[in-house]
């Protein structure tokens, strides 16, 4: 059965810290990884990730893809109060379909 | 653009009633789907669409019927709402599957189903 598994759960950091998402995947004909940063409403897309060792980085943020491990990690360095969310990470397989995991609710204090 | 609408954005059904959620998309995106949310659970697969006329079954299509007509609108169908239904519900789209297309998928803003 594809499963896609996140670390922490949840976690609460103060303004500066720096945060590691974890992302493990066992998924049938992977194609890709995907990060998204869900607020209130519809999740909004971060990274996708398709070779490993690769980093991706939009400004503070950056991921990198493990295919051999079968993991993936998102940082965020110097954190601010805005990056309160939830961290999704998906995998795609060959069927069309993805695979979500259950998120990591990230608390950034002021 | 408007991207990915979904109509209603909250709805209060009673047990055994039906109705449809709606989702379009302006996009000409072939790929369309369906998700539930709940807590602790993440997102899940209801059903999806590769294009008119086409579907096919996710993770969790018990309880739900989609159809394809158009390019622009994949409607989710509950035929006979129970509680465990109370969700939100996120559609969302994306383009050709095509090796090297960007995978991402567009999601809509939600609607919010609770089933008394």
């Amino acid at each position: 059965e594809d499963k896609v598994v996140q670390s922490p759960l949840s976690l609460v950091v103060h303004e500066g810290d720096t945060v590691t998402l974890n992302c493990s995947y066992e998924v049938t004909n992977f194609r890709s990884l995907l990060w998204y940063k869900q607020e209130k409403k519809a999740p909004t897309f971060l990274f996708m990730l398709t070779s490993s060792g690769i980093e991706k980085k939009s400004g503070r943020l950056s991921s990198i893809l493990d295919k051999k491990e079968l993991f993936s990690i998102l940082n965020i360095t110097a954190t601010q109060t805005g990056d309160s969310a939830i961290y999704l990470c998906a995998a795609t397989s060959g069927t069309y379909k993805y695979i979500f995991g259950t998120g990591t609710r990230l608390k950034v204090l002021a | 653009n408007a991207g990915v609408t979904q109509t209603p954005k909250f709805q209060v059904l009673k047990t055994g009633q039906s109705m449809t959620l709606q989702c379009a998309q302006d996009m000409n995106h072939e790929y369309m789907s369906w998700y539930r949310q709940d807590p602790g659970m993440g997102l899940r697969l209801i059903h999806y669409s590769v294009g008119a006329g086409i579907t096919d079954q996710g993770e969790v299509p018990n309880g739900y019927n989609v159809s394809r007509s158009t390019t622009e609108d994949f409607p989710l169908r509950l035929l006979s709402a129970a509680p465990s239904q109370t969700s939100v519900y996120f559609c969302a789209s994306r383009g050709g599957w095509e090796v090297g297309s960007r995978e991402t998928q567009y999601f809509g803003p939600g609607t919010r189903l609770l089933v008394l």
